[in-house]
């Protein structure tokens, strides 16, 4: 089944404790990208992904990086995380390098809670 | 720049009652225009897409959608509401931008809609 699959569902956890969040693809996708959802605001790209190797900011980068070292993986990574980044937070990929024609398919999202 | 406006934050309706979440945009460029799907405590899911064809664009679960470059709107309908339904909507609007490159997509704010029995 094609899939973007995220890790984990539900974490909290403490201020300043580093944490990364998995995201994992299985349709061949050039095209990732991190959201984060918060009440109000709609969804707000934090990183996107063209391809292996090239990463770019996105809306709201502080405080996060990613990588994308290969093709199906795109993990976010929270070195000190602060409760301003509680949130929903969605992984999702594209085909074709660019959004506009095939729209996106996205993993389940992770709750995160910071303590 | 592009953007994206949802005019409703929360729409109300009856089951079997027509269903209108508006969605306005600004873009430069020829845009593709998007509404997503979100029922609770789930990811998003494509509903329908509008690249540049039909105005008219027809979607899952009966959902449509008509491209007004006139008006820059891209309204969501659907003739008969039912309670599966209620769920929160995102439109989202890309374009190439002035480089011509990748489209990067921005999304509204969401709509919820409440489908009352």
């Amino acid at each position: 089944e094609a899939q973007v699959t995220q890790n984990p569902r539900y974490l909290i956890t403490v201020t300043g404790k580093k944490l990364t969040v998995t995201c994992s693809q299985n349709m061949n996708h050039e095209y990732m990208s991190w959201y984060r959802q918060d009440p109000g605001l709609g969804l707000r790209q934090i990183y996107y992904s063209m391809n292996v190797e090239v990463t770019d900011k996105g809306d709201v980068p502080e405080g996060y990086k990613v990588s994308r070292k290969e093709k199906r993986n795109f993990p976010l990574i929270l070195e000190s995380p602060s409760p301003n980044q509680t949130s929903l937070y969605f992984c999702a990929s594209s085909t074709g390098g660019a959004f506009g024609y095939y729209g996106y398919t996205f993993g389940s999202g992770t709750r995160l809670t910071v303590v | 720049a592009q953007s994206v406006t949802q005019l409703d934050s929360h729409v109300s309706v009856s089951e079997g009652t027509p269903v209108l979440l508006r969605c306005n945009y600004s873009s430069s460029y020829s845009p593709s225009l998007f509404w997503y799907v979100q029922h609770p405590n789930k990811g998003l899911q494509l509903l329908l897409k509008y690249t540049s064809a039909a105005t008219l664009v027809k979607g899952i679960n009966g959902f449509e959608a008509e491209f007004k470059k006139s008006e820059t709107s891209f309204h969501l309908t659907k003739p008969s509401a039912h309670m599966s339904d209620a769920a929160e909507y995102f439109c989202v609007v890309s374009d190439q931008g002035a480089s011509g490159g990748s489209y990067i997509p921005t999304f509204g704010r969401g709509t919820s809609l409440i489908v009352h029995p």
